[in-house]
């Protein structure tokens, strides 16, 4: 069956700019992970989602940062005013008992 | 709180050698623990967890890992390195009966020579 697929795979954006990643998990995983990877470093949580309720979000580095699973499917992570120390690649993972499977992530690159 | 050391940042081993991945844990209650694989420029692929069954834990692509209370340790291993086992590997922990978040190590790179 198909995997959790993210999109855009790289994205580009200026200093300031608002940005919009994408991630769809597997199909009938009830639980969604939002992780940022620096380069050179293991993974960090970023927010976790069971259906459309968002139960913690404590990894979320400002306010600047918000994520959203409206319909328990998709999630959309948005980063506004983007900076410079926002470049990451954006990990998005979809859970089944106890068990998480990752997407091939957004790789973000703010100039 | 759960906490992740990989003791090595980089281990280069030649092919048909050991590998050995070390991997230590720090966690206030019992935790499950993973081995995943990161290819460049792709995602994590699972490799195997420990979820509090059978202490020695056999995932995919040969490798496998024991689970050692006493030394808080959950090394991966796999008898003979292939070449295509280059990549980096992430060892990580989450709470049983918490939160599923993962805490992720810093990733050990391995490198196989020919």
């Amino acid at each position: 069956g198909a995997g959790v697929s993210q999109s855009p795979r790289y994205k580009v954006a200026k200093r300031g700019q608002d940005v919009a990643l994408r991630c769809d998990p597997i199909s009938g995983h009830v639980s969604l992970f939002w992780y940022q990877q620096a380069l050179g470093q293991g993974p960090e949580f970023l927010t976790y989602f069971q259906n459309e309720a968002q139960l913690d979000k404590s990894g979320l580095p400002s306010d600047r940062f918000f994520a959203e699973r409206p319909e328990g499917s998709v999630s959309t992570l948005k980063i506004q005013r983007t900076q410079q120390e926002d470049s990451a690649v954006y990990l998005c993972a979809s859970s089944l008992v106890k068990t998480q499977y990752f997407g091939p992530g957004t790789r973000l690159l703010v100039l | 709180a759960q906490s992740v050391t990989q003791l090595g940042s980089h281990v280069s081993v030649s092919e048909g050698a050991l590998v050995l991945l070390r991997c230590n844990y720090s966690s206030s209650v019992p935790p499950y623990l993973f081995w995943y694989v990161q290819y460049p420029n792709q995602g994590l692929q699972l490799l195997l967890k420990y979820t509090s069954a059978a202490t020695l834990v056999k995932g995919i692509n040969g490798f496998e890992a024991e689970f050692k209370k006493s030394e808080t340790s959950f090394h991966l291993t796999k008898p003979s390195a292939h070449m295509s086992d280059a990549a980096e590997y992430f060892c990580a922990v989450s709470a049983q009966g918490g939160s599923e978040k993962l805490v992720f190590g810093k990733g050990t790179k391995l490198t196989v020579n020919p």
